[in-house]
């Protein structure tokens, strides 16, 4: 079953960083798009940042750029998140996301929740 | 990155049909066949339920269809079904590089 698991979330203080990861399972890891995709409580859906294949391209969203490093270890299936400098409204469920059809995102994990907070 | 406008919220009773719009621009919408739509009920994971305009993945019901006019998308529902209660997001590919906007999101009550 393709599937894709989120973990790194937790409790960090303004200012601070934390690293997700996202393990992935039954597809071709290395040929795919992947992405990240956050929530917050009670909001909309937000693209986050996304990392070609062969990592020879990186694209991130003007709230993230300069703070956020997306990354992937192909050997190891795992797509990574880097979050500096973290602020309260980086507060919510962080999923990450492939692209097994054109141009969309058809397999999500279950999130992992980041709550930047004092 | 200005996010795709939808309408906040749609409903109407099972059997029924609602369609919910999704705006752009000439930067996103309006320049790529590259909308899809995500269903999202309450506390769970997004789900993909129409990709490039109106393609349906395997395992979507054929009551839900999405079409294209200019920086407009709109995805109906057909024969509305309590299952159906859930948020709806459409997204776009955004011009210049490989990146995403997402609506605004609509929530879908079944009366």
């Amino acid at each position: 079953e393709v599937r894709l698991v989120e973990s790194g979330g937790g409790l960090v203080q303004p200012g601070g960083s934390l690293r997700l990861s996202c393990v992935a399972s039954d597809f071709t890891f290395s040929s795919r798009w992947m992405t990240w995709v956050r929530q917050a409580a009670g909001m909309g859906l937000e693209w986050v940042a996304n990392i070609k294949g062969d990592e020879s391209e990186r694209n991130f969203a003007d709230s993230v750029k300069g703070r956020f490093t997306i990354s992937r270890d192909n050997a190891k299936n795992s797509l990574y998140l880097q979050m500096n400098s973290l602020r309260a409204e980086d507060t919510g469920v962080y999923y990450c996301a492939t692209n097994g059809l054109p141009w969309a995102f058809d397999v999500w994990g279950q999130g992992t929740m980041v709550t930047v907070s004092s | 990155q200005s996010a795709l406008t939808q309408p906040p919220s749609v409903s109407g009773s099972p059997g029924q049909s609602v369609t919910i719009s999704c705006t752009g621009t000439s930067s996103d919408v309006g320049i790529y066949n590259r909308v899809s739509w995500y269903q999202q009920p309450p506390g769970t994971a997004p789900r993909l339920i129409i990709y490039e305009v109106t393609k349906r993945p395997s395992g979507v019901p054929d009551r839900f269809s999405g079409s294209k006019s200019g920086i407009t998308a709109s995805l109906t529902i057909s024969g509305l079904q309590t299952e159906d209660e859930a948020d709806y997001y459409c997204k776009s590919h955004t011009s210049g590089t490989t990146s995403y906007v997402f609506g605004t999101g609509t929530k879908v009550t079944v009366l």
